[in-house]
């Protein structure tokens, strides 16, 4: 039972637009979310997160954008720049219970931003 | 600052064969976690620790995979005996406290692991 989904396996824009990452989730116990870049032969690194009590969060070119009642996030990426070509995992964590801290993960999605 | 260490970074094993993942967390960090990626499943939990303490071993595929943590600089995953199917890279990642403070959980380079 994937409880985070990440739809699109891969997204490719030109550089200077916009990238919207996309990303649903079923736990409504869900609190915490977070966005994660991994490039090829390294780990993931933590990009940007939100809140549950927010709908919104920005942090330079990039903004998450959180719709509770539709169990939706996005990630918006504007401009893009060609460095910004990875994996994009999206990433959720469930308040109180057992597994306090545990994070759960989509699947990824490969962005190519091309110049 | 060092980040999380992960050693190999590359193991090719035959079926068969019992095979150690290791990792070294960020010193000061409490949480550690075992991930595992395929294309078909992404990036899974496999098991995590708090304080040295397995909290939460549910993704942990069978009997044949197994983790420890015997102090808090040091962490072994093993798989015994290695089957094809369990070929992927294994991540391990940690962080601190139980997630109250921070959510963010720092991540090692991999150990891509291949069985023939």
């Amino acid at each position: 039972d994937q409880q985070v989904k990440q739809n699109s396996p891969s997204l490719s824009v030109q550089e200077g637009r916009i990238s919207i990452l996309n990303c649903d989730y079923t736990n409504s116990m869900f609190d915490y979310f977070l966005w994660y870049k991994k490039y090829p032969a390294e780990g993931p690194t933590f990009l940007i997160s939100i809140s549950s009590i927010k709908d919104k969060n920005e942090d330079g070119r990039f903004t998450v954008f959180l719709n509770k009642s539709a169990k939706h996030l996005s990630l918006h990426i504007v401009p893009s720049q060609p460095g910004d070509s990875a994996v994009y995992f999206c990433a959720a964590r469930a308040s109180g219970g057992t597994s306090y801290g545990k994070l759960t993960f989509g699947q990824g999605t490969i962005l190519t931003v091309h110049p | 600052d060092a980040g999380v260490i992960q050693s190999p970074r590359h193991e090719v094993t035959e079926m068969g064969q019992e095979v150690t993942l290791r990792c070294k967390p960020i010193s000061g960090h409490n949480s550690l976690f075992w991930y595992r990626q395929t294309m078909m499943r992404g990036l899974e939990l496999l098991i995590y620790f708090n304080n040295n303490v397995p909290i939460d071993d549910s993704g942990m595929p069978e009997d044949r995979f197994s983790a420890k943590m015997p102090n808090a600089s040091f962490s072994t995953l093993k798989i015994q005996p290695s089957e094809p199917r369990d070929s992927a890279v294994y991540f391990c990642a940690s962080s601190l406290g139980s997630g109250l403070v921070s959510y963010e959980q720092y991540f090692g380079p991999g150990t891509r692991l291949t069985v023939t």
